[in-house]
Order: structure tokens, then sequence, then C-alpha cells
């Protein structure tokens, strides 16, 4: 089984709006992180936002926010006042505790966001 | 400060040679990661070194891929006998080992641009 699905492998979002990157995770672990990655063609994955499984509250950076539903085990990424740099792929990732604190990531297989005017 | 850098940054080479990847960590962090991204998919995790061991290898695919780091800072992924298959861009990441810094609930992994290998 898929540890991270990103069924969305493409959306559009028109300049200022705000758009939803899906991402469902599965593990059995209790103790968990997910990331999010922007990759834009230059090819450098930048970090954007973590939520950790025992966070009590949603996580949020600037423009970007994270819907964090563990029962669902779910973890969309909300860009809101989307702008035209940020069209790029979006990646989400997990790393499980049980793998140690500083250990690999798993990424989904992405999203390529598209900012119109 | 310098953020991950790798070199080369695209390397062509024919089926059947011997290919090195060089990655330079930022400065201090212990922990250096190397993933393969192939067209279309999320990186692929290979090897993780924790100062001069690895810590885990278990992403690397066959006994072509080695890596090594044997002073704690740079690193050097190597794959023999290149194959077709092996096309790809590697991704090398560094970060602060747990316990180290502001990031240490979570440790973010800063990520170079990548050696794009084509096989041919």
């Amino acid at each position: 089984a898929q540890k991270i699905t990103q069924t969305q492998p493409g959306m559009f979002v028109q300049e200022k709006e705000a758009v939803t990157l899906d991402c469902t995770y599965d593990t059995s672990d209790p103790s968990y992180g997910l990331f999010w990655y922007k990759q834009p063609s230059s090819g450098e994955m930048i970090f954007l936002i973590y939520q950790g499984s025992y966070d009590q509250q949603n996580a949020t950076e600037g423009r970007y926010s994270l819907n964090f539903q563990k029962a669902r085990k779910s973890a969309n990424l909300v860009i809101s006042a989307s702008q035209l740099g940020d069209s790029a792929m979006y990646f989400c990732a997990m790393r499980e505790a049980s793998t140690g604190t500083a250990s690999k990531l798993t990424f989904g297989t992405g999203t390529r966001l598209q900012v119109t005017l | 400060g310098a953020g991950v850098s790798q070199t080369p940054s695209n390397k062509v080479t024919e089926k059947g040679k011997y290919v090195e990847l060089r990655c330079d960590p930022i400065s201090g962090h212990t922990a250096l990661y190397w993933y393969r991204q192939s067209l279309g998919q999320g990186p692929e995790f290979l090897i993780y070194f924790q100062g001069t061991g690895a810590a885990d290898d278990s992403g690397l695919p066959n006994d072509r891929f080695f890596a090594v780091r044997p002073e704690g800072s740079v690193s050097t992924l190597k794959i023999q006998r290149t194959e077709r298959g092996d096309s790809a861009v590697y991704l090398c990441a560094s970060s602060l080992a747990p316990g180290q810094g502001y990031y240490s609930s979570y440790n973010e992994q800063f990520f170079g641009p990548g050696t794009r290998l084509t096989v041919l």
C-alpha cells in the first residue's frame, strides 16, 4: 500500500484565490511527521510546512496552512492568495518516528499546481 | 550561508560505465540523505548517513550502488555498471541531528539542486 497518496496529478487556480492540495497517508506508527515541499522547475525541493502527529493545532506558515485530520489520515495543504510564483510541483512527505528522528522521508507522487491570471 | 551543493549538475554516461555524484551538505549538518527522483515521481530514499556511518541504506536498489562520507561532511554516491534505468535526478539533503537547534523537533531536510544522470 502507498504510504503517501496524492490523488491530484494537476491543479489549476486563479491568481489571488485559495487552493487545497490533497494528501492522505498510511501508517501504524503513533508518532510521525508530515511535510510539504515545493519543487519549482529549477528542481530544488523547498520546505514549506510541517505537522507533527501530536500537534494539537493545524500548522500555519504565512500563506500556507495544513488541514490536518488525523482520524481520516489526511494532511491537505492550503495555499491562500495564490501567486504566479506558486506554480510548481508540490510533494507531501512523511517521516515515521519508529525509524528515528533524523531519518528518511517517504514522498507522494506530487501535484502540479498552475496559477493562472 | 551556503545551502546544499551537488556536482555535477548534469552527467551523461554510457551504459556500463562508473559514475560518482558528489554532495556538499550545509556546514554543521551531521545527517545526510540521498534520494532518487525518476521522471514524474516523488523522491525515493536511498541512504542516510549520521556522521561518517551509513545509518540506513535500505533504499539502495542493488549492490551497484554505494555511498561514502569518509569525514562526516562531503558524500559521494557511486554507481557501478550503470544501466539505462538508473537515469534519474539524484537529490542530496542534509539536516541537523536530533537535539540540535531550533528544528530539532522535526529536523527539516534541506535539499540540494540535484544531479541529473542520463545513461545512454
